[in-house]
């Protein structure tokens, strides 16, 4: 089965810096793809950014990146340049490749934004 | 707005009341998943689509759930007897068909029991 595990529930940052928020996840898949999702408070769920595992590189929009090492299993997403509208749940996510290919979410990381 | 909508944003009935929630897919999205989100925690998959077959239910989805899809298009979910511990957001999303596809998540019906 496919575990996602975010070991920090809670997170805050100081607008303009830099931030990491971490993710484990577990799948016996070779080629298997994830998503980082947001939630703004009462909002709902938008795409942050998605890593496919085959390639190499790590995934980067605007101010969001990503670290992927998938020796360690690990997926963290880097949050450069932090803004207010970045407060949020974060939640890393993994689609089951058989069947449905349902989302399975980590427990999520609620981000603060300090001004 | 071509998002994914759901409707309504908001239910509050008491315990024993039967409820129904739709949602409507991005347009052409053959695929429509519900999910049941509580409080702080992450999403967890009900129900799955393949346009009008629900293929895959999961054990959270108690015989007092039902959904549906006439036509492929919008979705129906619908709570008989209501508990209260089906209080919670529940969630919507759909994608175009690949098994690489992205879903895209509407804005969820919280629904309260009391």
């Amino acid at each position: 089965a496919q575990t996602v595990t975010q070991s920090q529930p809670e997170m805050s940052v100081q607008e303009a810096e830099t931030v990491t928020l971490s993710c484990t996840y577990d799948t016996s898949e070779s080629d298997y793809y994830l998503f980082w999702y947001k939630q703004p408070p009462s909002r709902q769920m938008i795409l942050v950014i998605r890593q496919e595992a085959y390639k190499q590189q790590n995934a980067t929009e605007n101010r969001f990146s990503v670290n992927f090492q998938k020796a360690a299993k690990s997926f963290s997403l880097k949050i450069s340049d932090s803004q207010l509208g970045d407060a949020a749940m974060y939640f890393c996510a993994i689609p089951l490749i058989q069947g449905a290919q349902k989302l399975v979410f980590g427990q999520g990381t609620r981000l603060t934004i300090n001004p | 707005d071509t998002g994914v909508s759901q409707d309504p944003r908001h239910k509050i009935t008491k315990r024993g009341q039967n409820v129904t929630f739709r949602c409507d897919p991005i347009s052409e999205h053959n695929r429509l998943y519900w999910y049941r989100q509580t409080l702080g925690q992450g999403p967890e998959f009900l129900t799955y689509f393949q346009n009008e077959a629900q293929l895959e239910k999961s054990r959270l989805l108690s015989d007092r759930f039902s959904a549906e899809r006439p036509k492929g298009s919008f979705s129906t979910l619908e709570i008989q007897r209501t508990e209260q511990g089906d209080s919670a957001m529940y969630l919507c999303a759909s994608s175009p068909g690949q098994y690489t596809d992205t879903q895209y998540f509407g804005p969820g019906t919280r629904l309260t029991v009391l």
